[in-house]
Parts: C-alpha cells; sequence; structure tokens
C-alpha cells in the first residue's frame, strides 16, 4: 500500500515552454502533498506544501507564479513549470502525507525534467 | 536556519553494520524522525520513523536519544544492493527539513 505515482518519468522541453507534472496517490487519501526539487548530487529542497481545496504554502525563494501548484482532489497534485529555463532542469519529485496520518509520507518515482 | 546535518559518505564492507547518525540540535517537541534510502533518479524510499528511544523493524534499528538533538540509523548486515543516498527528515505539523545526505557505499 502507499503508492505514490507521477507522471510523466522523464520530459524535455524547449526554454519558454510550460510542463505539467502529475502525482497521484494511488491507494490512499493525501490531504497533504509536498513537492521537491532536488539537483545532482544534492538533499531535497522543498518547494511549496500543498493542501486539498486550498492554496499551496511555498518556501522562501520560491516563485509560486513561476511553479504552479494545483491540488484538486485528495489523490491528485499537479505541479505546472511555467515558462521554463534551462535552470528549471532538475529532478521534481513529490510525496504524500496519509490523511490522518502522523508525519510519514510517500514519495513518488521523481520526474526528470530537462529544458533545452 | 534550522540545520539538519549528516555526514557526506561512509564506505563499509559486506555484512557489516552501519551506522549513519543525523544531527537535530533544533527539534521542536513535535517532531518525527524519518530515514530514507535514495536510489539513483528515484524517489526516497521509507526506511524507519520514531520520535525517542529505539525503534526497530525488519530492515533497521533508530536510536534518539532523551534530548533528541541526533539521531542513529543502524543496518545491521549491509550487502552491496545498500549502496545507496540515506537521508534523516525532521518533520513535524509546520516544518520539515531534510538532512544533508550520507552517501554510503557497500564494498565487496
Amino acid at each position: 500500500g502507499a503508492v505514490v505515482s507521477q507522471h510523466p518519468s522523464r520530459v524535455i522541453c524547449k526554454s519558454g515552454t510550460s510542463v505539467k507534472i502529475e502525482c497521484r496517490s494511488l491507494d490512499f487519501q493525501a490531504t497533504t502533498m509536498f513537492w521537491y526539487r532536488q539537483f545532482p548530487k544534492q538533499s531535497l529542497m522543498l518547494m511549496a506544501t500543498s493542501n486539498e481545496g486550498s492554496k499551496a504554502t511555498y518556501e522562501q525563494g520560491v516563485e509560486k507564479d513561476k511553479f504552479l501548484i494545483n491540488h484538486a482532489s485528495l489523490t491528485l497534485s499537479t505541479l505546472t513549470v511555467t515558462s521554463a529555463h534551462p535552470e528549471d532542469s532538475s529532478f521534481y519529485i513529490c510525496s504524500a502525507r496519509v490523511r490522518g496520518g502522523l508525519s510519514e509520507q510517500y514519495f513518488g518515482p521523481g520526474t526528470r525534467l530537462t529544458v533545452t | 536556519l534550522a540545520k539538519t546535518t549528516q555526514p557526506i559518505s561512509m564506505d563499509s564492507y559486506e555484512g557489516q553494520e552501519v551506522n549513519i547518525t543525523c544531527s537535530h540540535n533544533n527539534i521542536a517537541t513535535n517532531d518525527y524522525i524519518t530515514w530514507y534510502q535514495q536510489f539513483p533518479s528515484q524517489g526516497p524510499r521509507f526506511i524507519i520513523q520514531g520520535y525517542k528511544t529505539k525503534v526497530t523493524n525488519e530492515v533497521a534499528s533508530l536510536f534518539i536519544p532523551a534530548d533528541r538533538k541526533s539521531s542513529t540509523l543502524s543496518l545491521p548486515r549491509v550487502s552491496l544492493s545498500d549502496t545507496a543516498v540515506y537521508y534523516c527528515l525532521r518533520t513535524g505539523a509546520n516544518n520539515l527539513f531534510f538532512g544533508t545526505g550520507t552517501r554510503l557505499t557497500v564494498i565487496p
């Protein structure tokens, strides 16, 4: 149980275009989902916390107009990277906290974004 | 800025016990400690979670002293497939801090 999927697993896009990444909790309801970014050989950096039905809370330094997060249901959150640039190339990972659970998070497999 | 630090890397021979420590001096009363394993280009995988004292499951043990300013992940007998990066995560109701990560290399 507690499986989180992400789609796509990897995407290549041109500079200036937008890319949408989906995060789904497959067998549980997640009131809270998290989005992370990870650069090579670095730790995960929390970008934003997304609660179902409300606006996402962004970490300091993360542009909310560039990284649009939507959490429309208890099993789906999306991250849209708008007007992507090469410096946005990274590994994006989502996680979901089980509804009513303590603090354990289940992570998706990640999405590798390359902006050319 | 709250820091959650770990040794950058560790090497171990197959079959040995490995202990990885995470320092979290600013841990809050309601924070839990969770450890994850990550292979290249994959999402982190849950290993173990605890609040204080000792927790053990089928793959690892977690030791958290009384002051909770550190935690130690213990892998009893590592194999080559345990080569990965290990992260501690300090998380509470309103905060979330990943450790810097420890790259464990298991040597035959």
